[in-house]
């Protein structure tokens, strides 16, 4: 099946840094797409859809570039409890079934 | 709130047993998942369910099965447990092509 890829970072940035996260997905058929945050031994949980249109939820700003098969995550004015590891999650339609693909994820450490 | 809840958080068991992990979720999703993750590999789909009774294959089902036999309720099943299948692992729901809830996890160690 196709891949999703992210760089595992870490990404380090001090405190009210702007960080951007990158995810590129290789099936074009996919049809939707979302970022997760995963904590220290937590579960996944959603932290934003992404649309074609790019959306905003205070901070935090996502984009998809359906042409060059990627989607993008801004963060601003990083806080230390924005220290989580970021997955990327592809959503396609493969022989009639929806299957999700995760990307590996991509660490991201803010210090004061 | 949705909640998906899995019947252990830790789980030891030895090789060649038989090993139940269930998950139940309460908000009437039609899919449900089963993943494992392990450290700089991501969580892998294992097997999925759209409906009762049905499952498909995800990455890699080999050496696991699932049932689900109601809806709220899908289990995966590890018929004959092996170390290399020591791992965590995360159940999910999700009402359609939508946000997946998942469970907290088990931790499940093979000696």
């Amino acid at each position: 099946r196709k891949e999703v890829e992210q760089d595992p970072g870490p990404f380090n940035v001090p405190e009210g840094a702007t960080v951007a996260f990158n995810c590129t997905y290789s099936n074009s058929a996919s049809q939707s797409f979302f970022w997760y945050r995963q904590d220290c031994r937590k579960e996944p949980k959603l932290l934003m859809s992404v649309y074609s249109s790019g959306n905003e939820d205070g901070r935090f700003t996502a984009q998809l570039n359906r042409a060059s098969q990627y989607i993008s995550l801004l963060i601003r004015d990083s806080k230390l409890s924005d220290s989580a590891t970021y997955l990327c999650v592809v959503n396609s339609v493969t022989g009639g079934s929806y299957i999700p693909t995760f990307g590996r994820g991509t660490s991201l450490i803010v210090h004061p | 709130d949705v909640k998906v809840t899995q019947s252990s958080r830790y789980l030891v068991k030895r090789t060649g047993e038989k090993v139940f992990l269930e998950c139940v979720q309460d908000m009437d999703h039609e899919n449900m998942f089963w993943y494992r993750q392990d450290p700089g590999l991501g969580l892998r789909l294992i097997y999925f369910s759209y409906d009762v009774k049905m499952k498909e294959k995800g990455d890699i089902p080999e050496g696991y099965s699932v049932s689900r036999e109601k809806k709220e309720r899908f289990s995966l099943i590890l018929e004959s447990a092996s170390t290399n299948q020591t791992s965590m692992y995360l159940c999910a729901s999700s009402p359609g092509y939508n946000e997946q809830f998942f469970g907290p996890g088990t931790r499940l160690t093979v000696l």
